[in-house]
Order: C-alpha cells, then sequence, then structure tokens
C-alpha cells in the first residue's frame, strides 16, 4: 500500500522567512503533485513534477523531486501572509488506461504570522 | 477554460432521502472523480471514471453511486446515507494518459451535510 507522509503537519512561520516542508511516499512514482487549498475551498494545483531532479518555481514557492530518495520538498522564501493555507502533495499511482490515482498526503498546515 | 463546476454548493438531507451532486467539465478531459473529504483531512479518492466508464472503485458503499452519463457529465446518487458521510465532496477531471503533464483540476465542491 503506498504510503505519503508529509511533515511537518503544522508550521507557524513569520512573515520574511525560509521553510521547507517534506513529501516522503514508499513506492515507486516518477509523479508528484503539490496543491494548495484554503479553508473552505477547493484544491487549486500549484505544481507538477514529472522526473527526477524535477524543480518548479513559482513567486514564493519552488518544488523539488527525488525519485531515487522518494522526496519531493517545498520551499517557501521570504513568507507573506497570503500563503498561510493547507499545502497537500500527491502521488500519482500508475494507471494507463484509467486516469491518475492520486494518494495525499495528510497536509501541512501552514500559518504566517507578521 | 480550466474551470470544473459542481452543483449543488450545499446540500442538507435526511438519512432516508435521495439525492444527486452533479459536476460538469468542458475541457476535453477523458477520466472524472469523485472524492470524499473530511475536515482536516486530505481528499480520498471514491470513483473514477475512464471514457464513461467506471474503472476504479476504491470500495465504496453501494449508498453512494457513480454515473457518467457522458463525456462532460458526473453524478453521484446518494441514497439512504449516514452522518458520517457529512464531508465536502469534491469532483476532478484530467486527462486520461499519463504523459499529458497536466495535473487534475478540482471543482468548488459540495458541502454535504447528513442529518
Amino acid at each position: 500500500e503506498l504510503k505519503v507522509e508529509q511533515n511537518p503537519l503544522f508550521l507557524s512561520m513569520q512573515e520574511g522567512k525560509n521553510y521547507t516542508i517534506y513529501c516522503n511516499y514508499s513506492t515507486t512514482s516518477d509523479r508528484l503533485y503539490w496543491y494548495r487549498q484554503d479553508p473552505g475551498k477547493s484544491l487549486e494545483s500549484l505544481f507538477v513534477l514529472l522526473s527526477n531532479g524535477a524543480v518548479k518555481q513559482e513567486g514564493r514557492l519552488m518544488a523539488s523531486l527525488d525519485t531515487k530518495a522518494r522526496l519531493s520538498t517545498l520551499h517557501i522564501t521570504a513568507a507573506v501572509h497570503d500563503l498561510s493555507a493547507t499545502y497537500f502533495c500527491a502521488v500519482d499511482v500508475e494507471e494507463e488506461t484509467s486516469g491518475s490515482r492520486l494518494t495525499f498526503g495528510e497536509g501541512t498546515q501552514l500559518t504566517v504570522n507578521p | 477554460d480550466t474551470e470544473v463546476t459542481q452543483t449543488p454548493k450545499h446540500l442538507v438531507m435526511g438519512m432516508t432521502n435521495k439525492k444527486s451532486l452533479k459536476c460538469e467539465q468542458h475541457m476535453g478531459h477523458r477520466a472524472m472523480y469523485w472524492y470524499k473529504q473530511k475536515a482536516k483531512k486530505p481528499p480520498e479518492l471514491m470513483f473514477v471514471y475512464s471514457y464513461e466508464k467506471l474503472s476504479i472503485n476504491e470500495s465504496v458503499p453501494s449508498r453512494f453511486s457513480p454515473e457518467c452519463p457522458n463525456s462532460s457529465l458526473l453524478n453521484l446518487h446518494l441514497h439512504a446515507l449516514q452522518p458520517e458521510d457529512s464531508a465536502l465532496y469534491l469532483c476532478a477531471s484530467s486527462q486520461v494518459v499519463r504523459f499529458f503533464q497536466e495535473t487534475q483540476y478540482f471543482g468548488p465542491g459540495t458541502r454535504l451535510l447528513v442529518l
């Protein structure tokens, strides 16, 4: 059974600081996603990481994937209050003809304080 | 247009009611999904439709009955639900073939309360 573990589960940080969220998964996969969810809202796609060594950046967020270590990171640079949300990583298990089958981590609830 | 729409936004139903949730997308995606999300938890996959055929059922109780009338629509029929079924129900869609560099696109969800 695929397990996806995120840490930390709760993160309170000050504006302007840097931090990294980690996502470990237990089986081979070359496809990993990061999503953001605001309270009471749906999931917004942030990054799609498709291969070993993939790195993507958008604003203050940067995501990377190491398939050999089965590890993805989401790095936050100079946090601002607007980044407060829950961040999920999700691993795609291969289903060639059935669409993707995502298994989500537990989520990291990020609070950025002034 | 990368929008997935869901109706209704909120639904309150009794345990003897029958209701349906609806989901629609016009992105040409041929895979559509239902997820259930409890508060403070990640989404859990319920069903996957691929080319309008049910391809994955994650051992969901029969009181949940999915239907895919055409490539743009996905329904979830609800009957004799239990209070523990109260949750946010999310619909998503994506391309089927894995080499597309696309994610799943999620709708806004239906918040269901079973009394």
